[in-house]
């Protein structure tokens, strides 16, 4: 099983829809986690990360559920800028910051 | 501006040769990492450094050298080891903090393929 997965999609929505992501992730000892949003043969950024009581940022809302250990992204209102790959990280824990990054999960807004 | 320099944007590399690619942060980061991407993959990490003048290897270090002389650079050489050297290079770095939510910022990459 890997440990970070995530559906490639991709997701084709029309602007202003509502999209969600799930990504779920096989060390339960994980300790922080995020989403980064990477745009065609560019670099990854961040996006925000993910808190265990939840987060919003704008019209982007994160969650976490350790109990069945995935993370999710939903993003309201989409905009033709929304089109990207995001990417669930995953910090395993062990004492350092080593990521795991998932294969990514492409969204397509269309007019 | 703060942030991650990566140089050159695009390496062509010939049959047996070695190639530096450089990253250079001004973020006062005392973590930095270099990562690899492939078509339709996700990131792959190939070494990593906490501090200056000591190093890890990643998942995929075979190939690869590095160097952590100064807080600022972490030079990756693809040497000529590497048989499969073609890919889109990534350096990162970040805060060193445990228990923290940390993550990761990343330069713009170098493409690297063989001639």
């Amino acid at each position: 099983r890997k440990e970070v997965e995530q559906d490639p999609g991709p997701f084709n929505v029309p602007e202003g829809a509502t999209v969600a992501f799930n990504c779920t992730y096989s060390n339960s000892a994980s300790q922080s986690f995020f989403w980064y949003r990477q745009d065609c043969r560019k670099e990854p950024k961040l996006l925000m990360s993910v808190y265990s009581s939840g987060n919003e940022d704008g019209r982007f809302t994160a969650q976490l559920n350790r109990a069945s250990q995935y993370i999710s992204l939903l993003i309201r209102d989409s905009k033709l800028s929304d089109s990207a790959t995001y990417l669930c990280v995953v910090n395993p824990g062990g004492g350092f910051q080593k990521l795991v990054f998932g294969t990514g999960t492409r969204l397509l807004v269309s007019p | 501006d703060g942030g991650i320099t990566q140089s050159p944007k695009y390496l062509f590399r010939k049959e047996g040769q070695n190639v530096t690619l450089s990253c250079e942060q001004n973020l006062n980061h005392d973590a930095m990492y270099w990562y690899r991407q492939d078509p339709g993959q996700g990131l792959r990490l190939i070494y990593y450094s906490q501090i200056v003048n000591d190093f890890q290897k990643g998942d995929i270090a075979e190939g690869y050298s590095v160097s952590r002389e100064k807080k600022e650079s972490f030079p990756l050489t693809v040497t000529s080891a590497q048989k499969n050297p073609t890919a889109f290079y990534l350096c990162a770095s970040s805060i060193v903090g445990q228990g923290v939510n940390q993550p990761q910022h990343f330069g713009d990459g170098t493409r690297l393929s063989i001639l």
